[in-house]
């Protein structure tokens, strides 16, 4: 079945610094999106693209749809404690006529140190 | 609050026993899924409605697993006599199209 691999599978930095995390799948996507998830709650919605090539900005979130509609990465600039979390790259695929499902990859859990 | 709820938030059962859970989905969205999350892996999707249709269901809803949306509004996800393996934390997305936004999860435990 498709799968997503996500990388790094976990980061701990430094107040301040910049992260980045990507996702690389083996099928190709029509729309990638990015979730943060932090524990015991449900995804947050953070970016969604739909078209390859698409750099999108959400606050210090930035986070771009490959050309080749394989990969998605998500950079986090000058990272502050809230962004601790476990961050999830998902495709979606089409499954009925009109429906779709997520296709999510393993996760990137961040730690920042202050 | 108009984001997706889902309750009850944590349940804990014994293994044999019937369990239900309650989504709703944030109004007028007309697509609602259900997905389950197990410790260290992403949500992986269960099950679909376009208002009360269930279009598609994935190959890890076994037999035991029953979800309905009988108005187009609220849906029920059901186990019965649950296994310890059905231990997880499920989510219920909806979307009035392409993004889904998902609710707080239910986490069951099976002892």
């Amino acid at each position: 079945g498709q799968q997503l691999n996500q990388s790094p599978q976990s980061m701990f930095i430094q107040e301040g610094e910049d992260v980045s995390m990507n996702c690389t799948s083996s099928s190709i996507f029509n729309t990638w999106l990015w979730y943060k998830q932090d524990p015991g709650e449900g995804p947050v919605l953070l970016i969604a693209l739909y078209k390859a090539g698409e750099l999108t900005s959400n606050g210090r979130l930035t986070a771009q749809f490959g050309i080749t509609r394989k990969d998605s990465f998500l950079n986090i600039s000058a990272s502050i404690p809230s962004d601790v979390g476990i961050y999830f790259c998902a495709g979606q695929r089409t499954i009925n006529q009109a429906g779709t499902a997520l296709i999510f990859g393993k996760g990137t859990t961040l730690s920042v140190s202050s | 609050d108009t984001g997706v709820s889902q309750n009850p938030r944590h349940k804990i059962t014994k293994r044999g026993q019937n369990v239900t859970f309650r989504c709703d989905p944030i109004s007028e969205h007309n697509r609602l899924y259900w997905y389950r999350q197990t410790l260290g892996q992403g949500p992986e999707f269960l099950t679909y409605f376009q208002n009360e249709a269930q279009l598609e269901k994935s190959r890890l809803l076994s037999d035991r697993f029953s979800a309905e949306r009988p108005k187009g509004s609220f849906s029920t996800l059901e186990i019965q006599r649950t296994e310890q393996g059905d231990s997880a934390m499920y989510l219920c997305a909806s979307s009035p199209s392409g993004e889904q936004f998902f609710g707080p999860g239910t986490r069951l435990t099976v002892l």
